[in-house]
């Protein structure tokens, strides 16, 4: 079975733009979770998706968002990005929700 | 709130010997689980090990056991016959019930282990 795609791998922006990353969860699995990791603050959770709905959400502001699509793929879109935007965002999937998760190879942003 | 605390930044270890790792939690929710990931240099998290709250037994896969102790809020990570492949970081993490229901994850900030040859 495959794992957890993300695309792209690597991005560079500037400040003021925006940036859209996609994740492709394993077959079957239904709940997709989108963290951002940086040195300073850690791994920290950004939001869940399951059955095309937000479940959860972390404590990030409006500019961070997302949508699942009904294949239960998922894109995370970070709008008038900032310099403090520059992270590793990761995604995992799991079967429904609490259940183990598992990660993809994450995103690196770094933002100009 | 959850809370997740490993207060070991850096851990070194000879090849071959058994490591544990420490991990302490904060919860007030009776039911929750417990992980362990592995992030070596190139980013992407690997899942190592499950505990559930209710569970009885520790768990154990291969090489890596759970040293649960519930009364203590501990679930430590035991690696056992280290490789020098084992060199990466290592991230507790916890998914217990948020407030309405929902379950929100909460990762510790890693300890970083290094098996020397």
């Amino acid at each position: 079975k495959a794992g957890v795609t993300q695309t792209p791998r690597y991005l560079i922006k500037t400040r003021g733009q925006q940036v859209t990353l996609s994740c492709s969860p394993i077959s079957g699995h239904r709940s997709v979770s989108w963290y951002q990791q940086t040195p300073g603050q850690g791994l920290q959770f950004l939001f869940e998706y399951f059955s095309e709905t937000q479940r959860n959400k972390g404590n990030f502001p409006g500019r961070f968002s997302g949508r699942q699509f009904s294949n239960s793929r998922s894109e995370m879109n970070v709008s008038t990005l900032e310099l403090g935007d520059s992270a590793l965002y990761l995604c995992a999937s799991s079967l429904q929700g609490p259940g183990t998760q598992y990660f993809g190879p994450g995103t690196r942003l770094l933002v100009l | 709130a959850q809370k997740i605390t490993q207060t070991q930044p850096g851990m070194f270890v000879q090849e071959k010997e058994a490591v544990t790792l420490d991990c302490t939690y904060d919860t007030s929710d009776p039911s929750y689980g417990l992980f362990w990931y592995k992030q070596p240099s190139s980013g992407e998290m690997i899942f190592l090990i499950y505990q559930g709250s209710y569970d009885q037994q520790n768990a154990t896969e291969g090489r890596y056991s759970l040293n649960f102790q519930k009364a203590r809020k501990s679930a430590n990570l035991v690696i056992s016959a280290s490789q020098l492949g084992d060199s990466a970081m290592y991230f507790c993490a916890m998914r217990g019930h948020a407030s309405g229901g929902s379950y929100i994850p909460t990762f510790g900030r890693g300890t970083s282990l290094i098996v020397h040859p």
